[in-house]
């Protein structure tokens, strides 16, 4: 059974277009995240959730926007896709900082 | 800007020998320190945490930390083929609530 589950695994959309990317954990942590991984493998943290309230937002542009129903799930909605978006979208949970449990990645790639 | 850096490698060790990984952190109020595990095409995994001044072993992994020359090393004993991998070094700068900071990783390659 997957701890932490991201769909889709990979996404190709044409620029202007509006995606989302859906996570969830079973983990039963209380935070969960979102990392960007670029091109030269640099993680870097974009928002992250303690208990469905918002306690880091990175400096991303305002096209992202993250979305906590509850605390197992945290979404991902891009807004108006460029090319620089392009890039590998990790989910993470963590009950503890530092210890965290990745999804398998999003491959969203923008044409 | 705290910042965590890492030599980029690639690092490559023959089977069976010592792989010496570093890393430095700017942020002198860092808390806590972590090493990730990245296989080409996956994601990171947690191999290590170290917290306090001094040396943490977990198997064939030992973890050092110097909180005064800002410096966090992972040795891997009797590389294997198997540790070919990318490692990144991620530090706690902010608490309980923190925010973990990833460096760029080393890629390591061990040759058989």
């Amino acid at each position: 059974d997957t701890a932490v589950s991201q769909t889709p695994k990979y996404l190709v959309t044409q620029m202007g277009n509006d995606k989302s990317i859906k996570c969830e954990q079973n983990l039963g942590h209380d935070t969960m995240y979102w990392y960007k991984q670029d091109s030269k493998k640099f993680l870097k943290i974009m928002f992250s959730y303690n208990n469905k309230e918002l306690i880091i937002n990175e400096t991303v542009p305002n096209r992202f926007s993250p979305k906590s129903p509850d605390k197992a799930h945290l979404n991902l909605h891009i807004n108006s896709l460029e090319l620089g978006d392009s890039a590998v979208y990790f989910c993470a949970s963590s009950q503890a900082v530092g210890r965290a449990f990745f999804g398998q990645g999003t491959r969203l790639t923008v044409v | 800007q705290k910042e965590v850096e890492q030599n980029s490698g690639p690092l490559s060790v023959p089977e069976g020998a010592i792989a010496s990984l570093n890393c430095t952190y700017s942020d002198r109020g860092s808390q806590s320190f972590f090493w990730y595990r990245q296989y080409s095409g996956k994601s990171p995994e947690l191999i290590m945490s170290i917290y306090s001044n001094g040396d943490k072993e977990d198997g064939r992994f030992t973890a050092q930390l110097n909180k005064a020359s800002q410096y966090v090393s992972l040795l891997i004993r009797d590389s294997q083929p198997s540790d070919s991998a990318t490692y990144l070094c991620a530090v706690n700068t902010g608490g309980s609530q923190g925010n973990l900071i990833f460096g760029k990783g080393t890629k390591l390659s061990v040759k058989p």
